[in-house]
């Protein structure tokens, strides 16, 4: 399974933009870009995920690059509600299974 | 509205006492997926089924089993709890396991303690 890395931890002011960014250099063809994500004390919740393109939705951006060994995840308005651990992670191949890494933990302060 | 259920949300139970964990969920997905979860660490795949299909992870000790009775459930078995189980167990779904491209959906996960 191929494997991803991120930075530990990253620190956000609130209502400012957040850029999360995710290496994943021996990604194949087939897998696919998730990223969750997991506040304190609850299970993991699914931001968004991509293949090839930008993708955008009511949470957030996801930003692939061409060569497609790194991605970002894009929070444009942080709040205090989005201090959580994301991870991304890659699913494809022929097992669809999601191996978790250690993911990044966001602080977002007032 | 809930979608993947986990009951109970808190167990506690004595060394070497069988303790069965379930998860059922309204999505009618055919996929799911127990995952543990200790103190710090990230989420952990055991095992998942697609349909009755039993999928065990390599690494996933024999002390943990799996059953899915139809669509809706899947339980969690530990048949000799020890205190290295103490963890959170995490029930996910999803429609399809072969490619990458659908979402999981996690339950709020059942924390185990073990004494």
């Amino acid at each position: 399974d191929a494997k991803t890395t991120q930075p530990n931890s990253m620190e956000s002011n609130e209502e400012e933009p957040v850029h999360l960014p995710c290496n994943h250099s021996t990604i194949s063809g087939t897998d696919y870009i998730h990223w969750y994500r997991q506040l304190p004390s609850q299970g993991p919740e699914y931001v968004i995920h991509g293949l090839t393109s930008n993708v955008n939705n009511r949470m957030a951006s996801l930003a692939i690059a061409e060569d497609r060994k790194s991605s970002t995840l894009i929070l444009h308005r942080a709040t205090l509600r989005d201090a959580a651990v994301y991870y991304c992670i890659l699913r494809g191949g022929n097992t669809g299974k999601l191996i978790f890494g250690q993911g990044t933990t966001l602080q977002v302060k007032p | 509205d809930a979608m993947v259920i986990q009951n109970p949300r808190y167990q506690v139970t004595q060394f070497g006492k069988p303790v069965t964990l379930s998860c059922s969920q309204t999505l009618n997905h055919n996929v799911m997926y127990w995952y543990q979860q200790k103190s710090s660490q990230a989420p952990k795949l055991l095992f998942h089924y697609y349909d009755k299909d039993f999928n065990n992870e390599a690494d996933t000790p024999d002390n943990f089993q799996s059953r899915r009775p139809n669509t809706s459930f899947c339980f969690l078995d530990i048949r000799s709890p020890g205190l290295g189980d103490a963890a959170m167990y995490l029930c996910a779904t999803s429609r399809d396991s072969f490619t990458g491209g659908y979402e999981q959906y996690f339950g709020p996960g059942t924390r185990l303690t073990v004494t």
